[in-house]
């Protein structure tokens, strides 16, 4: 089976932009959950998806925000860029069902974020 | 809220050292336990998880045991080898106030081992 895989790997905006990264779940998965990664703030929970429906939210600004696909195909879009916005942004899918279970989650390889 | 400490690094071996990566945690419920290990320019990989108290995980001769009466869930290693140099964080996910895909992370331990 393919892995998560996440597009682009590598990107460089300037600070007012906005941005939209791709995560592409492994088949068969319908969990898809965002995460932001810096050196300050380490790993932080952004939010999670699941069947096109927002399942879960961590304590980021409404600049971030993001959506999912009935392929499962979720993206996020981070509007009025700031120079903290730079970051490793990873996703993970899951093939949770809802069914009270702990499954496992799998990362992609990341989105690297430059903001100028 | 919930939250996970692990010792801080880089922790730096020698090649067969035994290794030990301490992690605490705190919550609210009866979290799942997880150490991921992130190797340079990737993303994170699941190296093994604990789902209730004293269940252990191993994979790969990494062990940790879950231990509910001191919140725990520390990550050894009997012999280090140098491709095992790696940033390794110790998450938790608690279903009754964060949900099952929602992980906690600690901040990061880095090991170098060295030949």
């Amino acid at each position: 089976k393919a892995g998560v895989t996440q597009t682009p790997r590598y990107l460089i905006k300037t600070r007012g932009q906005q941005v939209t990264l791709s995560c592409s779940p492994i088949s068969g998965h319908r969990s898809v959950s965002w995460y932001q990664q810096t050196p300050g703030q380490g790993l932080q929970f952004l939010f999670e998806y699941f069947s096109e429906t927002q399942r879960n939210k961590g304590n980021f600004p409404g600049r971030f925000s993001g959506r999912q696909f009935s392929n499962s195909r979720s993206e996020m879009n981070v509007s009025t860029l700031e120079l903290g916005d730079s970051a490793l942004y990873l996703c993970a899918s899951s093939g949770n069902q809802g069914r009270g279970k702990q499954e496992t989650q799998y990362f992609g390889p990341g989105t690297r974020l430059l903001v100028l | 809220g919930n939250s996970v400490t692990q010792m801080e690094g880089p922790v730096t071996l020698s090649e067969e050292a035994f290794l030990t990566i301490n992690c605490t945690y705190t919550a609210t419920g009866y979290p799942s336990l997880f150490w991921y290990v992130q190797y340079p320019g990737e993303g994170l990989q699941l190296l093994l998880k604990a789902t209730k108290a004293d269940d252990k995980g191993s994979n790969k001769g990494f062990e940790a045991t879950y231990r509910k009466e001191t919140t725990s869930f520390h990550l050894e290693k009997g012999s280090v080898q140098v491709s095992d140099s790696a940033v390794y964080f110790c998450a938790l996910s608690d279903p009754f106030s964060g949900g099952y895909n929602k992980l906690i992370f600690g901040a990061g331990t880095r090991l170098a081992v060295h030949p």
